[in-house]
């Protein structure tokens, strides 16, 4: 069975501290993207990342995909209030075209 | 451009009970994937659907079903309700599929109650 754990699981900082979430497999995976939910709502695609080793930004938020395609980190710079929700880390396995989602981490930013 | 729409919002069940939740997508999307969202769980894979063929399957009973119409309007179907079945039922529309890069545009899920 794949599993993609999130650490923290929980996360709790006060407004203008960086914090970085953590997504790690055994599994390889084709790409990996990175999701925010907010209560009542679906999942927001933040990012897709596609080559080992890659980092994207985009505005305060840092994605690093694994050089092995296995793990992926996301960092925030200066979290604010508008931050606040649960983060998800998704793979795709080559071949299967369904994604396993992570389990997820849920922040809180404090004004 | 609309979003992907879910309805009904809210559902109340009780056990051994049948239930049918639909799912729109974005116009001009013919992908259409159903996830189950539970505080245990997680978000796990139910199925998807292109061109109203089931294209991809999770690891759900044969109790968890769906279909999708020509327009890909899609429904999701489960049989004899039990207590574990209390989730958030997220759709997701793309427009060609679960294939590495494609976006998945989710609506805002169907809460699901089974007493």
């Amino acid at each position: 069975t794949q599993l993609l754990e999130q650490s923290p699981q929980f996360l709790s900082i006060q407004e203008g501290e960086n914090l970085t979430v953590y997504c790690n497999s055994s599994s390889v995976f084709s790409s990996l993207q990175w999701y925010r939910q907010e209560p009542g709502e679906g999942p927001v695609l933040l990012v897709t990342v596609v080559t080992g080793g890659e980092v994207k930004k985009l505005k305060r938020l840092t994605f690093q995909f694994g050089d092995a395609r296995k793990d992926s980190s996301l960092h925030i710079t200066a979290a604010q209030p508008g931050d606040t929700g649960l983060y998800l880390c998704a793979g795709l396995t080559s071949g299967t075209y369904k994604y396993i989602f992570g389990t997820g981490t849920r922040l809180k930013v404090l004004a | 451009k609309a979003g992907v729409t879910q309805t009904p919002r809210y559902l109340i069940k009780t056990r051994g009970q049948q239930v049918t939740l639909s799912c729109s997508p974005i116009s001009g999307h013919r992908s259409v994937s159903w996830y189950q969202q539970t505080p245990g769980q997680g978000l796990q894979f139910l199925f998807e659907y292109f061109s109203e063929t089931q294209r991809n399957k999770g690891n759900f009973p044969g109790r968890f079903s769906g279909r999708q119409f020509s327009n890909s309007r899609s429904e999701m179907n489960v049989s004899t309700l039990e207590l574990g079945d209390s989730a958030l039922y997220l759709c997701a529309s793309s427009f060609a599929g679960l294939a590495g890069t494609d976006t998945q545009y989710f609506g805002p899920g169907t809460r699901l109650t089974v007493l």
